[in-house]
């Protein structure tokens, strides 16, 4: 069972403003994820970190950023949310060894009216 | 060409039945594979890893990988309607700073 946690489940909130999802995760692994993906569609892969201090853009350019200071913690921020960034986000972490199986948290639903 | 294609479905099966789901991948150096199962508004959870070639069992399901024609399955024998979701099948790629691959998921309906 993995232990991955993303707040708010839930977000509605107006275009222009700035917001955070957070994640974070208790298994000590070293690797996090942040994938997009809207209902029916493949997963992009927005950010992604090998550990702390490094971050890294996907292949998806959301107009967000990501911070990684604490190995458990991987927030990411979007400075002025739009209608078109309506999807569910979700984050994921790997270990560093040759396994490197992604396990994700439940996901955060945001609206952008 | 898509590093990772997968038939999109809707695939349907009888209770009971085998499921037989199928991706290919686009790099031949892949060296990870992965199968997830998401319902529905949840996010992915793990079913099964394979990284050799052949056959990996485990309960209800068995992943088979042919690295030579690069190609992955996913067998569910017995079929139930709580298998219902769509399977995403992933790769791993060395050759690309260990990046996932996932592609759009075959969606399974187990019907009563």
């Amino acid at each position: 069972e993995a232990d991955i946690y993303q707040t708010p489940r839930y977000l509605v909130i107006g275009t222009g403003k700035k917001i955070t999802l957070e994640c974070s995760q208790t298994m000590g692994h070293d690797k996090m994820y942040w994938y997009q993906q809207d209902p029916g569609m493949e997963l992009h892969l927005i950010h992604y970190s090998y550990g702390v201090n490094s971050t890294e853009k996907g292949d998806l350019s959301s107009e967000s950023t990501v911070s990684r200071i604490r190995t458990e913690h991987f927030p990411l921020t979007l400075e002025s949310a739009r209608p078109s960034h309506t999807s569910q986000y979700l984050c994921a972490s790997s270990d560093a060894g040759d396994l490197d199986t992604q396990y994700f948290g439940p996901g955060t639903r945001l609206t952008v009216l | 060409q898509k590093e990772v294609e997968q038939n999109s479905g809707p695939l349907s099966v009888p209770e009971g039945a085998i499921a037989s789901l199928n991706c290919t991948y686009s790099d031949r150096v892949s060296q990870s594979f992965f199968w997830y199962r998401q319902y529905s508004g949840k996010s992915p959870e793990l079913i099964m890893s394979i990284y050799s070639n052949g056959d990996k069992e485990d309960g209800r399901f068995t992943a088979q990988l042919n690295k030579a024609s690069q190609y992955v399955s996913l067998l569910i024998r017995d079929s139930q309607p709580s298998d219902s979701a769509t399977y995403l099948c992933a790769v791993k790629n060395w050759n690309t700073g260990n990046q996932f691959y996932f592609g759009t998921g075959t969606s399974l309906t187990v019907i009563p």
